[in-house]
């Protein structure tokens, strides 16, 4: 298994533009996470899954965020219209479920940059 | 509410010197706690469970629940420590994990 899988990994835009990343979870695996990573908060949880539906989206800081998991092997975290304060690096996680350790397996990353 | 605090952004020691990286954490149930560790141009990665009272690459991380604490620990810090570590809490036999702000630990030669 490749991991976690995310696109794009660099991704620059302007202001204003509509932004999508991607995430491909381990296969079997039932809970994905998007997280949000700054210099000044670190790691912020930003909308969790499990089997698919939201089970928490308290973190999504603004109605500009959005994400959805139409299966169990793709997520999308969505921001329209960007800002440049959304200049981070967004991380997927996934993990197995019941049976589990409780360990979140990350994906490598999408920096994104908003000019 | 769930929180996780690490007070040190940064943490510089030197090569043979020991080094703890703080966390405590809050939270009203009983609490799952983990340490992660970020290498340059790695993943972000687990690095030991309190569950699993192990040592790992010769960390150690004790819970203390009277101080709602889960310091990371080891005696000789080695260059290739150097990284970014996160302290992270979820409730137990749940699933949500949140993160605490990161310490970068830079260990001199």
């Amino acid at each position: 298994d490749a991991g976690v899988i995310q696109s794009p990994r660099h991704e620059v835009t302007e202001m204003g533009q509509e932004v999508t990343l991607r995430c491909k979870p381990i296969s079997g695996h039932d809970y994905l996470f998007w997280y949000r990573q700054t210099m000044m908060r670190g790691l912020e949880l930003l909308i969790y899954f499990n089997n698919n539906v939201p089970i928490d989206d308290s973190g999504m800081p603004e109605d500009r965020f959005s994400a959805k998991m139409p299966n169990a092997s793709f997520s999308t975290l969505k921001i329209q219209p960007s800002e440049p304060r959304d200049s981070a690096v967004y991380f997927c996680a996934s993990s197995l479920g019941t049976g589990g350790t409780g360990e979140l397996f990350f994906g490598e990353g999408s920096r994104l940059t908003v000019l | 509410a769930q929180r996780v605090t690490q007070p040190e952004k940064l943490l510089s020691v030197f090569k043979g010197a020991p080094v703890e990286l703080k966390c405590n954490y809050s939270y009203s149930g009983s609490p799952e706690l983990f340490w992660y560790v970020q290498y340059s141009r790695q993943r972000l990665q687990l690095l030991l469970r309190h569950i699993s009272r192990e040592s790992i690459k010769g960390f150690t991380a004790d819970l203390n629940k009277g101080e709602t604490s889960f310091h990371l620990k080891k005696p000789f810090a080695q260059e290739e420590d150097s990284a970014m570590y996160y302290c992270a809490l979820s409730a137990a036999g749940g699933f949500k994990t949140i993160f605490g702000a990161g310490t970068r630990l830079f260990v001199k030669a």
